[in-house]
């Protein structure tokens, strides 16, 4: 099956900084690339997403960039604010089928 | 009510116990799905209802039993669960099987 890593568990950036989480997969079939937050004690929504079929996505301050050949993908936060603190899941999944495989989770801190 | 609802929040149970967690969805979704998230561990996928009927059951054991009675309720009955069983479980639905889940706020529950 896929497995999905993700890196670094935590991050500490200062607020107006730009923070960079990474996530690796293994299935190259693998074609659905979805973000999630979730903020302490909330549920998990979804903040951005990509499929195989495009190399970069943007909305407004976040974006998301897709290396299919090395099996990558990373989540980018520009300007970040302290409302931008939680903890961020990448997941993977295939042939248009909702079987997520989640990292295993970025704690990122923005302080003031 | 909207979203997607679950009670109940908190759960603490023995381990001989039986009781069940609820999940109710107000989005007209016709896929649901059961989480668990332990700490530090990426989410873990149990269960997928597709038009209330099970498509994945994803190696649980048997004292985890889901029950889909319909396309907006669902449920996870608990007996004889054992103190790793502890975790947040969330409950997430999805129109189709493509795209976008829609979370819980999940139920913690703590195994004695």
């Amino acid at each position: 099956g896929e497995n999905v890593e993700q890196h670094p568990s935590t991050l500490s950036v200062q607020e107006g900084d730009s923070a960079v989480i990474k996530c690796t997969y293994s299935d190259s079939a693998s074609n659905y690339f979805p973000w999630y937050k979730q903020e302490l004690g909330k549920r998990p929504q979804l903040i951005i997403d990509i499929r195989s079929n495009v190399g970069e996505k943007k909305d407004q301050r976040i974006a998301v960039t897709l290396n299919k050949t090395a099996k990558h993908f990373s989540l980018h936060i520009t300007e970040t604010q302290p409302e931008d603190s939680a903890v961020y899941f990448c997941a993977a999944s295939r042939d248009n089928f909702n079987k997520f495989y989640f990292g295993s989770g970025t704690k990122l801190n923005v302080k003031p | 009510e909207t979203g997607v609802t679950q009670t109940p929040r908190h759960l603490v149970m023995g381990m001989t116990n039986k009781k069940s967690l609820k999940c109710e969805q107000h989005l007209g979704h016709n896929a649901m799905y059961w989480y668990k998230q332990s700490a530090k561990k990426p989410l873990e996928l149990m269960f997928v209802y597709s038009l209330e009927e099970r498509v994945e059951n994803n190696s649980v054991p048997s004292r985890f039993s889901p029950e889909c009675p319909n396309s907006s309720h669902l449920f996870l009955h608990l007996h004889t669960l054992q103190p790793e069983d502890s975790a947040l479980y969330l409950c997430a639905s999805s129109q189709g099987m493509v795209g976008e889940l829609f979370f819980g706020e999940g139920s913690r529950l703590t195994v004695l």
